[in-house]
């Protein structure tokens, strides 16, 4: 049962245009959403969050949109950039006590072409 | 701040044998889990360790299992290797009441032959 699910295996984009990432979530108990950016034999470097009593979130040139009621939520990269192309992780975190038990997706990998 | 440190980086090991993991967490960190990625599963939760105790645990047999110290160091041990336990295995820290962002380290890559 893959509660978090990155329907999209890999994005290709223009340096300078806008890049979409796409996550979406089964468990209604989910509180925050986080996305991680993740170069090969490193681990994953939190990039942006979310709480789920939020609907956006900005940090700089990334941008998070939360949809509750779709369970749908996607990170925005404005404007992308070379050094942007890598593996994006969505991951989400049950109430409570979990601070450190993360719920992750597949992946998606981000190709940005200058 | 030094960051998540894990050792070794690289361990290849045979089949049947045991191993030994290590995660030092970020100075102040009181939590530190262990996740698994695998080209076929993705990134999956382990356990996490808070104040020396187990508090979640991931959906993996008994062969998999860890500790913490008191000083938040974390240990995990794979006992009796399989060939699908060759992964990536990844450390993170995070201390409660600063965000649910957690910290990573660079990793240890288990390969098993």
């Amino acid at each position: 049962d893959q509660q978090v699910k990155q329907n999209s295996p890999s994005l290709s984009v223009q340096e300078g245009r806008i890049s979409i990432l796409n996550c979406d979530y089964t468990n209604s108990m989910f509180d925050y959403f986080l996305w991680y950016k993740k170069y090969p034999a490193e681990g994953p470097t939190f990039l942006i969050s979310i709480s789920s009593i939020k609907d956006k979130n900005e940090d700089g040139r990334f941008t998070v949109f939360l949809n509750k009621s779709a369970k749908h939520l996607s990170l925005h990269i404005v404007p992308s950039q070379p050094g942007d192309s890598a593996v994006y992780f969505c991951a989400a975190r049950a109430g409570g006590t979990s601070y450190g038990k993360l719920t992750f997706g597949q992946g998606t990998i981000l190709t940005v072409h200058p | 701040k030094a960051g998540v440190t894990q050792t070794p980086r690289y361990l290849i090991k045979t089949r049947g044998q045991q191993v030994t993991l290590s995660c030092s967490p970020i100075s102040g960190h009181r939590s530190v889990s262990w996740y698994q990625q695998t080209p076929g599963q993705g990134l999956q939760f382990l356990f996490e360790y808070f104040s020396e105790t187990q508090r979640n645990k991931g959906n993996f047999p008994g062969r998999f299992s860890g500790r913490q110290f008191s000083n938040s160091r974390s240990e995990m041990n794979v006992s009796t290797l399989e060939l699908g336990d060759s992964a990536l295995y990844l450390c993170a820290s995070s201390f409660p009441g600063t965000g649910p962002g957690a910290f990573f380290g660079q990793g240890t890559r288990l390969t098993v032959v």
